[in-house]
């Protein structure tokens, strides 16, 4: 079975650039949760959707945002891309909402110049 | 200060020693999850602890999870080179699933 699978793997992009950043969950999954990993740290939340809903945010900007489609693949945007905003991108999915371990891709490594 | 904080930050042991990190909350855990990275990747997913006092065992890896539901610890016996790479807990505090917040990471290296 196909694990979490996210694309692209790698992405160069300039100051002030819009980003999409694209995952599709283990198949039978329908949550999906996205966290941001800068070098030397853990992964920080930035969202979960669950059944197609926003169920939870963390502490980023508006610049932030993403939508889970009918088929539960999920997408993370990012407007007016800073410096900071290079990380690698982590995409996890699992079978329920609760109570269920997270199951994550090999994520996006995002470098903002 | 972290919510979540573990220790040691890196580890360096010799092959066949006995290693534990641990993972320490201020809160109550909902659930508690053990993940092992190789530098760049994915999170691989060892281990989910629920219940105080509970513990499981996978190969050579044991986590536990303490009574109070605030510690954790991840326990590997025998070390080998493949037990190399950065170690995660990972602590569900609000009953939520996949918000989970993460500890900063236990890098172990495992000289042959």
């Amino acid at each position: 079975d196909a694990g979490v699978t996210q694309s692209p793997t790698h992405l160069i992009k300039t100051r002030g650039q819009h980003v999409t950043l694209r995952c599709s969950p283990i198949s039978g999954h329908k949550s999906v949760s996205w966290y941001q990993q800068v070098l030397g740290q853990g992964p920080q939340f930035i969202f979960q959707y669950y059944e197609k809903e926003e169920r939870g945010r963390g502490n980023f900007p508006d610049r932030f945002s993403a939508r889970q489609f009918p088929n539960y693949s999920s997408e993370l945007n990012v407007n007016a891309l800073l410096l900071g905003d290079s990380a690698l991108y982590l995409c996890a999915s699992s079978s329920q909402g609760v109570n269920s371990p997270l199951h994550f891709g090999n994520g996006t490594r995002l470098t903002v110049t | 200060s972290q919510e979540l904080e573990q220790s040691p930050q890196s580890l360096i042991v010799q092959e066949g020693k006995n290693l534990t990190i641990n993972c320490t909350s201020s809160k109550t855990l909902y659930g508690l999850y053990w993940y092992k990275q190789k530098y760049g990747e994915g999170l691989i997913f060892l281990m989910m602890l629920q219940k105080g006092g509970e513990e499981k065992s996978h190969e050579k890896i044991t986590a536990k999870l303490d009574e109070k539901k605030q510690q954790s610890s991840l326990h590997i016996t025998a070390s080998q080179p493949s037990h190399a790479g950065i170690y995660l807990c990972g602590a569900d505090l609000s009953n939520q699933g996949g918000k989970l917040i993460f500890g900063q990471g236990t890098e172990l290296s495992v000289k042959p």
